[in-house]
């Protein structure tokens, strides 16, 4: 099915674990993106990435981890897991030129 | 931080009456743009308004934009309950492909 989807959708993990969150979008847009949503904080910015091979950090990259190289993934490692990252997790991406970002479903985290 | 501000932060609303939210954000902007989400999932794009507009529609959605204030608002007309979810302001700077995002508001349509 076309769109961009998310992998898992929950996710509970320890302390000190890596974890890795998967991201796949099947409409070939160059750019991607990964935010966390908390209470009180809105959507922050993780990590972006323009093209494949091209990735560049957003506003709360420590303690994450990406990768790009195909243009349809785009997979958000957590290192070394800590209460601090127990959070929903979307990815989003868009065409180059355009400016509206097309989410996918989010992953809800936690970290115990 | 580059985060835009929006206020209320949670509006409860009859069914069939207005609802209008604010946003404001601090940089030059090549456009702003309202989402929406219902609980447990992703955001969904409603509008974008760029800089040289003043006004624009999208069914029962207005949206306005104040360049010289800084700020914007959307008023959803007639509301449902199928209205009630998160509202989020995004704004796009110019040479930036990245979006900045308010933290919400929360609107409840009561039926």
């Amino acid at each position: 099915d076309a769109g961009i989807t998310q992998s898992p959708r929950y996710k509970i993990t320890e302390t000190g674990r890596q974890v890795t969150l998967m991201c796949h979008q099947t409409w070939s847009h160059s750019y991607m993106f990964w935010y966390r949503q908390d209470l009180g904080h809105g959507l922050r910015l993780i990590y972006y990435s323009a093209a494949a091979d091209i990735t560049d950090k957003g506003e709360v990259p420590d303690g994450y981890v990406v990768s790009r190289s195909k243009t349809e993934n785009f997979p958000l490692t957590l290192e070394s897991a800590t209460r601090s990252q127990t959070s929903v997790y979307f990815c989003a991406s868009s065409a180059a030129g355009a400016s509206e970002q097309f989410f996918g479903p989010g992953t809800r985290l936690t970290v115990l | 931080s580059q985060q835009g501000e929006e206020d209320p932060q949670a509006l409860s609303i009859q069914e069939g009456e207005n609802a209008t939210m604010n946003c404001s954000y601090k940089t030059s902007i090549n456009n702003l743009q309202w989402y929406r989400q219902n609980s447990g999932r992703g955001l969904v794009h409603l509008i974008l308004i760029r800089s040289n507009e003043r006004e624009k529609h999208s069914g029962r959605l207005r949206v306005t934009l104040d360049t010289s204030k800084k700020s914007s608002s959307l008023l959803i007309t007639a509301s449902r309950a199928a209205d009630t979810a998160s509202y989020f302001c995004a704004h796009r700077v110019y040479n930036d492909y990245k979006l900045s995002f308010g933290a919400g508001t929360t609107v409840t349509v009561r039926a």
